[in-house]
């Protein structure tokens, strides 16, 4: 199975600060259709997971765009230009290119 | 509205089973792979089982292969999943997604239900 290696697992930033977030494969996420399967959630307490961005930099409609995604093949990133407070919650990235899908272990984003 | 509705938690024994129900509304809920996703109390997201739009493939976590059945039934827009020899380490909420991998998004679970609790305890 693909392991999915998040960091840091807590991230404690002040409003208005970027905020950074790691995701790693233990293998290559592209497919066989040349695409790279990677999607971040955003789960606040409480609340179901919402999807943010997928295809590795596809932002959803709704989602500000102080969210970005970036990467490649195994190394991927979740950027939020400026944390706002209603940013707080975990964020996990999920590959979708090898099945079993698995997920990282999620980054608990709060607010200092 | 785009809605999925999970039904079905409950207490059960070790050894039980359980069937867990997902209602889809507002698409066209026979073009969508659809995904059971599960979070057990304080912990992160596991990915359990998928099913294809025609209920012709079918994918599972390995912890839950031979014990958990996932199936749909595409008349009633509702997606299933049974499962066999319940574990206390399966207690978690449990939640339906949509998963639009026909539409070149595999993985990226775009409607997610409210989730349902199974608690597995003796």
């Amino acid at each position: 199975d693909v392991v999915m290696t998040q960091s840091p697992l807590s991230l404690p930033v002040t409003l208005g600060q970027p905020a950074s977030i790691s995701c790693r494969s233990s293998q290559s996420l592209v497919y066989k259709d040349g695409n790279t399967y990677l999607t971040w959630f955003h789960q606040r307490p409480g609340q179901s997971p919402r999807r943010l961005i997928y295809k590795i930099s596809n932002r959803d409609s709704g989602v500000p765009d102080r969210f970005s995604g970036s990467g490649s093949g195994t190394d991927f990133t979740l950027k939020i230009s400026r944390v706002e407070a209603e940013d707080v919650g975990v964020y996990f990235c999920l590959q979708g290119t090898h099945w079993p899908y698995t997920f990282g272990q999620g980054t608990k984003l709060e607010i200092k | 509205e785009v809605q999925l509705v999970e039904s079905g938690g409950g207490l059960v024994q070790p050894g039980g089973s359980l069937i867990l129900s997902c209602t889809a509304s507002g698409f066209t809920f026979r073009s969508y792979w659809m995904t059971w996703v599960r979070q057990a109390p304080g912990k992160g997201l596991e990915w359990v089982a998928d099913i294809k739009y025609d209920g012709s493939q079918k994918e599972y976590v390995g912890s839950v292969k031979g014990r958990f059945t996932v199936s749909r039934d595409n008349a009633h827009n509702s997606i299933y999943l049974q499962m066999d020899n319940l574990r206390v380490e399966d207690t978690a909420v449990y939640y339906c997604a949509r998963d639009p991998g026909e539409q070149s998004q595999w993985g990226a679970f775009d409607v997610w239900g409210q989730g349902t609790m199974v608690s597995v305890s003796s």
